[in-house]
């Protein structure tokens, strides 16, 4: 089955500054690879994705990049705001169809903290 | 639309007991899924459900079993809880088309077994 890996498992930056969080896949046929945020005691919820026909996605202060040769694929936070900090889970999946049916293999997770 | 709703929110059993985890969609979704949550280990799928009457096992299902019988709801059981699946379970369902392939959680259950 799938695998994914994500780095680091904890990461403290200073409000403004940039944040990077990487994930790698083991299975080649993966196509679908969102993120997710998560608060303190709150729900994940989806906050960016990416299919495998495209390199690379933003969304105002978010961008996901993907190297499906490398099968691994980042996220990257710029101007980074208190309200950043939360937990922040990459997942991988086949998307829908065959056996699949979209299930998501989520990575270790990622502590961001944005200090004032 | 109250999206996807969990009971119980906390619940703390004894070795050994049973209990149920309901999880409710108003989104008339077909996908539910139900994973475990652990320090460390990220989200894992336990169960999930492709429609009405379906279940399959997904990665950690050992100890645990499920039912569909309303497309709405999605049950998670334990029948002889362990101090191993002391954990924040969470419910999740994605509609099948168009399939922007998002999930919807729940708000999550934390269950202690002691």
């Amino acid at each position: 089955g799938e695998n994914v890996e994500q780095h680091p498992s904890t990461l403290s930056v200073q409000e403004g500054d940039s944040a990077v969080i990487k994930c790698t896949y083991s299975d080649s046929a993966s196509n679908y690879f969102p993120w997710y945020k998560q608060e303190l005691g709150k729900r994940p919820q989806l906050i960016i994705d990416i299919r495998s026909n495209v390199g690379e996605k933003k969304d105002q202060r978010i961008a996901v990049t993907l190297n499906k040769t490398a099968k691994h694929f980042s996220l990257h936070i710029t101007e980074t705001q208190p309200e950043d900090s939360a937990v922040y889970f990459c997942a991988a999946s086949l998307g829908a169809g065959g056996t699949s049916y979209g299930k998501l293999t989520f990575g270790q997770g990622t502590i961001l903290t944005v200090h004032p | 639309n109250a999206g996807v709703t969990q009971t119980p929110k906390f619940r703390v059993l004894k070795t050994g007991q049973s209990m149920t985890l309901l999880c409710a969609q108003d989104m008339n979704h077909e996908y539910m899924y139900w994973y475990r949550q652990d320090p460390g280990m990220g989200l894992r799928l336990i169960h999930y459900s492709v429609g009405e009457g379906t279940t399959a096992k997904g990665e950690v299902p050992d100890g645990y079993n499920v039912s569909r019988l309303k497309k709405q709801n999605f049950l998670l059981g334990l029948e002889s809880a362990a101090p191993s699946q002391t954990s924040v379970y969470f419910c999740a369902s994605r509609r099948d088309y168009p399939n922007t392939g998002e999930l919807f959680f729940g708000e999550g259950s934390r269950l202690t077994v002691l």
